[in-house]
Formats: structure tokens, sequence, C-alpha cells
């Protein structure tokens, strides 16, 4: 039982690159999120799932897509990277309201 | 709107201090409530939850109670250790899945 793994670990891309950070998770959750973290910022939302095929934006969309074709995973997209995205990402899995979310182990990006 | 609001840090204690992190929010609805840790270099990991009025969650000699009339969920520790220092963020689901996050207490126990 994996929980919830993250690819990769760390990344540096050059501005204007396009990426996508993985998120898979095995344990049939159903709902799936993407936040970043910065110094001083806390934890924000990017985007969230409530299920396959549904995905809604959160706090901080712009600049980021996801898709969620299936229950297992929740790719997030960076289409042209800016060194504001430079960040640590986590993506976390939830089973139902009363449970919680899982968190993956994160994703360090630096843009340069 | 949905939000959390946790008092600021650095907190810095000794160890075996009695420990208290305050945590407030604000929800429509009848929000689920967390604690995470985050041990430096790590990710987030749940610590405790409750999910009603009156609820205790517990776990690893912390405890939060869920109180209603206050808005309230705080964090309390009857004897830190060292190996509590970490950063501490209260949080709250709501209808929908979304997790909001309060901006997180920096903990630091010095032996």
């Amino acid at each position: 039982n994996a929980g919830v793994t993250q690819t990769p670990k760390f990344q540096v891309l050059k501005t204007g690159q396009s990426m996508t950070l993985q998120c898979a998770q095995d344990m049939n959750h159903e709902y799936m999120s993407w936040y970043r973290q910065d110094p001083g910022m806390g934890l924000r939302l990017i985007h969230y799932s409530v299920g396959a095929g549904i995905t809604d934006q959160g706090e901080v969309p712009n600049g980021y897509n996801v898709s969620r074709s299936t229950t297992e995973d929740f790719p997030l997209r960076l289409l042209s990277a800016a060194p504001s995205q430079t960040s640590v990402y986590f993506c976390a899995s939830m089973g139902g309201l009363l449970g919680g979310y899982t968190f993956g182990s994160g994703t360090r990006l630096t843009v340069v | 709107g949905n939000s959390v609001t946790q008092m600021e840090g650095p907190v810095t204690l000794s160890e075996e201090a009695f420990l208290t992190i305050n945590c407030t929010y604000t929800a429509t609805g009848y929000p689920s409530l967390f604690w995470y840790v985050q041990y430096p270099g790590e990710g987030l990991q749940l610590l405790l939850k409750a999910t009603k009025a009156d609820d205790k969650g517990s776990n690893k000699g912390f405890e939060a109670t869920y109180r209603k009339e206050t808005t309230s969920f705080h964090l309390e520790k009857g004897s830190v250790q060292v190996s509590d220092s970490a950063v501490y963020f209260c949080a709250l689901i709501v209808q929908g899945g979304k997790l909001i996050f309060g901006q997180g207490t920096e903990l630091s126990v010095k032996p």
C-alpha cells in the first residue's frame, strides 16, 4: 500500500517550459487535491477533484491545469512555467469527508 | 466564507512544558476539523481530527476539542518533547471536500 505517490521529488525548469507533476493514489479515494506551499503563505489550494471526470478550481488556479480521467491519478500541468511558480507542491487524497486527507511527500519545483 | 485562523508563531517552549496552539474557524454548515503536523523537510501528516461538536480528537499525547459555541479547535499537549518541534496546521473540510488550512504555527522545543 503506497498511499499517495508524487513524482518527481525535485525539478528545475526554465521560464516558459511546460511540465506535468504526477500524483497517484492506490486507496480508491474519491477526493484529490493539489496544494502549493510557500514560505510565509502556508498551504494554498490550486485545484481539487471530487471524483473521476470532475475538477474544480481552488484559491490559486492560474497557470495550472488538471484532469481526472481515472480515480487513481490526478496530474498537475504547468503550461508555461514562471519564477512565481517556484514552490513545493503537495498532492493529497481522501476517501470521505470525515477521514481527512492523506498527503504525498511533495515535489520541490524551481523555475529559473 | 470559510477560513481558519491560528495563533502566530514561532512558539518556543522548554521540554516538558504545556503547549496550547489556538485555532478558530469560520464556516458555513458543520465542518470536520483537523490538525496536521509537518516535521522539518517532510510532508504533512494527519495528527488528529474531530467531526462533530464536542468531539475530542487525540493522538501522541496531543488533544483538541471541537467547540461549536466558540468556533474553536485548540491544540494542547501536557508535556512537549524536543521531537515535537514542527509546524502545526489547523484545518477544516467543508461540503465539497475542500480542505482549508490556517497559516501554520511553528513550534520549537528546547532541551
